[in-house]
């Protein structure tokens, strides 16, 4: 069974379409994120969940809408694709108390503005 | 702000070869310290982490580092290169109280030739 999984790994769509990544994870984590990795491979963090609550929150522009609907799944929804949206985005997730700081990735989904 | 900075984007050894993958941190707190690995479209896999406690600390598939806080330095070494270690290393820090908030480095892709 795969840790932190999401779907799809690959999407390709044009500009001004509205597309969501999901992402699952069956490790019994509380906390769970969303990173961001750009075309030179920088990797940011965009989002982080505790327990379905909002802890972190980037400089990210409104179109990009994260949602919890329990502490096992964490989808990251985004409005009116832009170009500069191509990248590719790993979930994760962590746990509470001992080994809070290690976090488990996904494979990532690889998103491509046309 | 706390950062991280990378010395080298790209690092060539011979297999068998000493590897040094060098990282630097921005903080006057030591914060936690981590390296993970990146194999070609895979997710992000964590090599070796620095807490507390013994300031050399070893990870995975042969790998290790060491927490110097007088030079603010966390760099990456392996004795003897295998082609199995070509892929893109970072390093990253969560910053005390940092809501486990990783930051990572730029990134530094290993090339391991015969």
């Amino acid at each position: 069974d795969t840790a932190v999984s999401q779907t799809p790994k690959y999407l390709v769509t044009q500009m001004g379409n509205d597309k969501s990544i999901k992402c699952e994870q069956n490790l019994g984590h509380d906390t769970m994120y969303w990173y961001k990795q750009d075309s030179k491979k920088f990797l940011k963090i965009m989002f982080s969940y505790n327990n379905k609550e909002l802890i972190i929150n980037e400089t990210v522009p409104n179109r990009f809408s994260p949602k919890s609907p329990d502490k096992a799944h964490l989808n990251l929804h985004i409005n009116s694709l832009e170009l500069g949206d191509s990248a590719v985005y790993f979930c994760a997730s962590s746990p509470t108390g001992n080994g809070a700081n290690v976090l488990t990735f996904g494979a990532g989904s690889r998103l491509t503005v046309l | 702000a706390q950062s991280v900075t990378q010395l080298g984007s790209h690092v060539s050894v011979s297999e068998g070869a000493l590897v040094l993958l060098r990282c630097n941190y921005s903080s006057s707190v030591p914060p936690y310290l981590f390296w993970y690995v990146q194999y070609p479209n895979q997710g992000l896999q964590l090599l070796l982490k620095y807490t507390t406690g013994a300031t050399l600390v070893k990870g995975i598939n042969g790998f290790e580092a060491e927490f110097k806080k007088s030079e603010t330095s966390f760099h990456l070494t392996k004795p003897s290169a295998h082609m199995s270690d070509a892929a893109e290393y970072f390093c990253a820090v969560i910053p005390s109280g940092g809501y486990n908030k990783l930051i990572f480095g730029a990134g530094t892709r290993l090339a391991v030739h015969p």
